[in-house]
């Protein structure tokens, strides 16, 4: 199993522009959550997914958009790109949910000038 | 609203010598508690977990404690080596789906 997989790993972006952050999982996992995380910072909570077809907002879900039409694929997209979302993002997913180990993909560094 | 303490923010420990870190979570329903260690530029990996019906789990040079009345758990890490320099995040699995994160404990080892 490849696990939890993240495209692209490297990205610059100019403010306004758009992108979407792709993330993969063979695991046949239900739940499926996206982070970002800021220079030496914790994780926090942008989405997350209980199953396809299901989202949910997390702490900080302003300026982004997901998506859930798999179990395998849970894009993340960002719209009209500020300079505040330059972070980390880190995908994870889990079988059943916050009771079990979350598995976290490679992340994806995003700089947005 | 739910949230997840995590003490002290930093701690730097000579090599040998053991270091504890101390998370307090708020949501009663939190029934899982997984530790995970992040290494610089890498992304977050469990090293231990524990569920709420056990007091105490230990796996080598880690161990873990839970207090649920008092709703307290601890990471132990005897025998420091310079590799167990890393942030450490300890997070609570909370009964709306979400997992409840720490702010991080950056742990120095000094050799």
């Amino acid at each position: 199993n490849a696990g939890v997989t993240q495209t692209p790993k490297f990205r610059i972006l100019k403010i306004g522009q758009s992108m979407t952050l792709q993330c993969t999982q063979d695991m046949n996992h239900n739940y499926m959550y996206w982070y970002r995380q800021d220079p030496g910072m914790g994780l926090k909570l942008i989405y997350y997914s209980v199953g396809a077809g299901i989202t949910d907002k997390g702490e900080v879900p302003n300026g982004y958009n997901v998506s859930r039409s798999t179990t395998e694929d849970f894009p993340l997209r960002l719209e009209l790109a500020a300079p505040s979302q330059t972070s980390v993002y880190f995908c994870a997913s889990t079988i059943q949910g916050p009771f079990y180990e979350q598995y976290f993909g490679p992340g994806t560094r995003l700089t947005v000038t | 609203g739910e949230n997840v303490e995590q003490h002290p923010s930093t701690l730097s420990v000579q090599e040998g010598d053991s270091a504890v870190i101390k998370c307090t979570y708020s949501d009663s329903a939190s029934n899982y508690f997984p530790w995970y260690k992040q290494e610089l530029g890498k992304r977050p990996q469990l090293i231990i977990d524990i569920r709420s019906n056990v007091g105490e789990k230990k796996d080598q040079r880690i161990a873990v404690t839970l207090n649920k009345t008092a709703k307290h758990f601890s990471l132990h890490i005897t025998e420091t080596q310079p590799e167990d320099s890393a942030v450490y995040f300890c997070a609570a699995g909370s009964g709306t789906y979400k997992y409840i994160f720490g702010t991080g404990t950056r742990l120095k080892v000094l050799a």
